[in-house]
């Protein structure tokens, strides 16, 4: 069954760097995914897609600060250069034949 | 691109909505398109998916049988009907673009969601 695994929640101090991972079930890791920002009181966003390999195919006007990397099933969102807009909800996406599934996402605090 | 929601309403439970999504800034018969929902303080969660041209679409079973999507390319439109609401239907509805013409890809725009609220 394909499922995605994310953490509740994640924490970074204003100016640091974080690391979002979203892992992929047994069986799919070739898979790829997509990242999604969801600020408080808001749609979703979309950041970037990210495939099995680390490439990526960002947004539009999505900032450099934003990168992603992928190692094994594990998929990950970077932020550097963190600021207080980038609180938000972070939901990974992967897709099957006619399906689509979400991450339970990971909630980023800025401290 | 813009997509804008639209049909959002309080309803009581076992009756019928239909949500509409206007787009607008892409070549909209090019692509898969989605509707999403997210329930009051909760996760997002896939509600269905059809390809560019009607010829493929897909359901969470949490709504098969009971929601049906469509699409109108020649009004740039994405239509959900939706029928024997639940309570646990309550949620906003987001439409969302496919970066993909297949029911089988991201989502790369997003609209701002219409409010649909199950309720006796």
């Amino acid at each position: 069954q394909l499922v995605l695994t994310q953490s509740p929640s994640a924490s970074a101090s204003l100016g640091a760097s974080v690391k979002l991972t979203c892992t992929l079930s047994s069986g799919h890791s070739s898979y790829a995914i997509a990242w999604h920002q969801q600020q408080p009181e808001k749609g979703p966003r979309y950041l970037m897609k990210l495939n099995s390999d680390g490439s990526h195919i960002k947004g539009d006007g999505i900032p450099d600060r934003f990168s992603g990397s992928s190692s094994g099933a594990e998929r990950y969102l970077t932020i550097s250069s963190l600021q207080s807009e980038d609180e938000a909800d972070y939901y990974c996406q992967t897709w099957g034949t006619g399906t689509q599934v979400f991450g339970g996402g990971t909630k980023l605090t800025v401290l | 691109v813009e997509l804008v929601e639209s049909g959002g309403d309080l309803v009581q439970p076992g009756r019928s909505l239909r949500l509409s999504c206007a787009a607008s800034g892409f070549t909209f018969d090019d692509y898969a398109m989605y509707w999403v929902r997210q329930a009051p303080g909760k996760g997002l969660e896939w509600v269905s998916g059809i390809n560019w041209n009607s010829g493929a679409t897909g359901y969470a079973d949490s709504v098969k049988g009971r929601f049906t999507i469509s699409r109108d390319n020649a009004k740039n439109s994405l239509y959900m009907q939706m029928n024997s609401l639940r309570v646990e239907d309550t949620a906003f509805y987001y439409c969302g673009k496919g970066g993909c013409s297949s029911t089988s890809c991201y989502l790369d725009y997003w609209g701002q969601g219409t409010l649909v609220t199950v309720s006796s």
